[in-house]
């Protein structure tokens, strides 16, 4: 167990609708970052947040969006949904965004969220 | 980020060490090596990371050549539930700007332990 949550487990939805995953880091990390891992690309970097503030974008389509709040929890939303989205999305935690030079700043992986989109 | 090379499979005895390659030819000084791995659609799991001395830790062994050209991660006795795709990045330690922190898996190695 990694300490780092996600839910839900499983959402099955329909193309053009819209849906939100959560994520709970670690206690004590601060930034978070979001993969997604279709069959066809692997795993791909979306976005990256520290206390609450985008650091960094990947492959992360117009359609999709990433909030952090106080709390530190994260939510990513995908919108306009298609066929193509279906995929495993992981969220992952770190201690920080690492200012530190010397700092590796390893991030640990939640269990993901399976979403089909039909 | 160094690119990384990995067979696309191996096989390993049960009770047996794994030993799992990864080429990093174009590795950058301040570069660290990572490894994670994947039980079939599982979170990715860290399992060990290191920059240039070897490294030990309790699920695995790391060796890095002294030219960091390449490295080993050594699993010393693989159970059937070490099966998984093992995957090996190159990241830059430290902030040099936004996206260094992000980790780019390639394809990993499909390791499968055989009874």
């Amino acid at each position: 167990d990694s300490g780092v949550t996600q839910t839900p487990k499983h959402l099955i939805t329909a193309t053009g609708q819209r849906v939100t995953l959560r994520c709970s880091p670690r206690s004590g990390d601060l930034s978070v970052y979001w993969y997604q891992q279709s069959l066809d690309q692997g795993l791909q970097f979306l976005i990256q947040y520290y206390n609450g503030e985008e650091r960094a974008k990947g492959n992360i389509l117009e359609r999709f969006s990433a909030q952090q709040f106080p709390d530190l929890h994260s939510e990513l939303n995908l919108s306009s949904l298609e066929l193509g989205d279906s995929a495993l999305y992981f969220c992952a935690s770190s201690v920080g965004s690492g200012v530190n030079p010397s700092s590796t700043d390893t991030q640990y992986f939640g269990p993901g969220t399976r979403l089909t989109v039909l | 980020d160094a690119k990384t090379t990995q067979p696309p499979s191996m096989d390993c005895a049960e009770g047996r060490a794994a030993n799992l390659p990864c080429n990093h030819s174009t590795i950058s000084g301040n570069e660290y090596v990572y490894w994670y791995r994947q039980i079939h659609s599982q979170g990715p799991q860290y399992i060990i990371h290191g920059l240039k001395n070897n490294e030990t830790n309790e699920m695995a062994s790391l060796i890095i050549t002294e030219d960091r050209k390449s490295s080993t991660l050594i699993l010393p006795h693989a159970t059937l539930r070490d099966t998984a795709v093992y995957y090996c990045i190159v990241r830059v330690a430290g902030y040099s700007g936004a996206g260094s922190y992000q980790l780019t898996f390639g394809k990993g190695t499909k390791l499968s332990v055989i009874p």
